[in-house]
C-alpha cells in the first residue's frame, strides 16, 4: 500500500524556519517526481515546490522562490521542505502528493502556522 | 506561468441535477489536466485525468472533456455525496497550477 506521511509542521514565528518531511513508503520512491502543495484555512489548493525522481531538477512557485528549498532523499525515501523567512500568508496545511497521471497520491497533510 | 481559471467560482443545485464546471488555462496544456473533488477538512480526491480518464472507483457520472485550454467537468445527475468543491489542475509545465475552486452546494 502507498503512503505518504508528512511531518514536521507545528507553530513557527515570522521570519523563523521549519523543515518538511514526508516518508513514502509502498513505492519505488526514487522513480516519481514529488510536490508539496499547501491550503489555507478556506482557501484554495496552491502547488508550492515540486522534485524530479533523482533530485536534480526543482520548481518553486514564485512566492516562496528564494525561501524555501525542496529536497528529497532517496535512500531514506524522505522528501523535505525547508522553509526559512516564514511570513504570515505561508499559514497553511502543506500536503506531499505525487501528482503523475498515472501514480497519483497525497498524504494527510501537516498544518504550519506562522503567528507571533 | 499558466494562469487556470472556472467557472463559476460557486453554484447551487439539486439532487439530480446536471451539473458543468469549465476550466481555462491561459495557455494550451494538451490534456494535462485533473479534476479534484475536497469535502471541508479532507484531503483532495482525483476524480479525472487526462482531461477525459476517469480514476478507478470514481462514479460514472462523472466525466471530463476537453484539450487545449478548454475543459469541462459534468456531473450528469448529482448526488447528495457531490456537494463539495472542486478544482482543476494542470500539470503541462512548471509551475503547476490549481484553478480557484468551484463550490457546489445545495439549493
Amino acid at each position: 500500500e502507498v503512503q505518504l506521511v508528512e511531518s514536521g509542521g507545528g507553530l513557527v514565528q515570522p521570519g523563523g524556519s521549519l523543515r518538511l518531511s514526508c516518508a513514502g513508503s509502498g513505492f519505488t520512491f526514487s522513480t516519481y517526481a514529488m510536490s508539496w502543495v499547501r491550503q489555507a484555512l478556506g482557501k484554495g489548493l496552491e502547488w508550492v515546490s515540486g522534485i524530479s525522481g533523482s533530485g536534480g531538477s526543482t520548481h518553486y512557485v514564485d512566492s516562496v522562490r528564494g525561501r524555501f528549498t525542496i529536497s528529497r532523499d532517496n535512500s531514506k525515501n524522505t522528501l523535505y521542505l525547508q522553509m526559512n523567512s516564514l511570513r504570515a500568508e505561508d499559514t497553511a496545511v502543506y500536503y506531499c502528493a505525487t501528482l503523475g497521471s498515472t501514480f497519483h497520491y497525497w498524504g494527510q497533510g501537516t498544518l504550519v502556522t506562522v503567528s507571533s | 506561468d499558466i494562469q487556470m481559471t472556472q467557472s463559476p467560482s460557486a453554484m447551487s443545485a439539486s439532487v439530480g441535477d446536471r451539473v458543468t464546471i469549465t476550466c481555462r488555462a491561459s495557455q494550451g496544456i494538451s490534456d494535462y489536466l485533473a479534476w479534484f473533488q475536497q469535502k471541508p477538512g479532507k484531503v483532495p480526491k482525483r476524480l479525472i485525468y487526462a482531461a477525459s480518464s476517469l480514476e478507478s472507483g470514481v462514479p460514472s457520472r462523472f466525466s471530463g472533456s476537453g484539450s487545449g485550454t478548454q475543459f469541462t467537468l459534468t456531473i450528469s445527475s448529482l448526488q447528495p455525496e457531490d456537494f463539495a468543491t472542486y478544482y482543476c489542475l494542470q500539470h503541462n509545465s512548471y509551475p503547476l497550477t490549481f484553478g480557484p475552486g468551484t463550490k457546489v452546494d445545495i439549493k
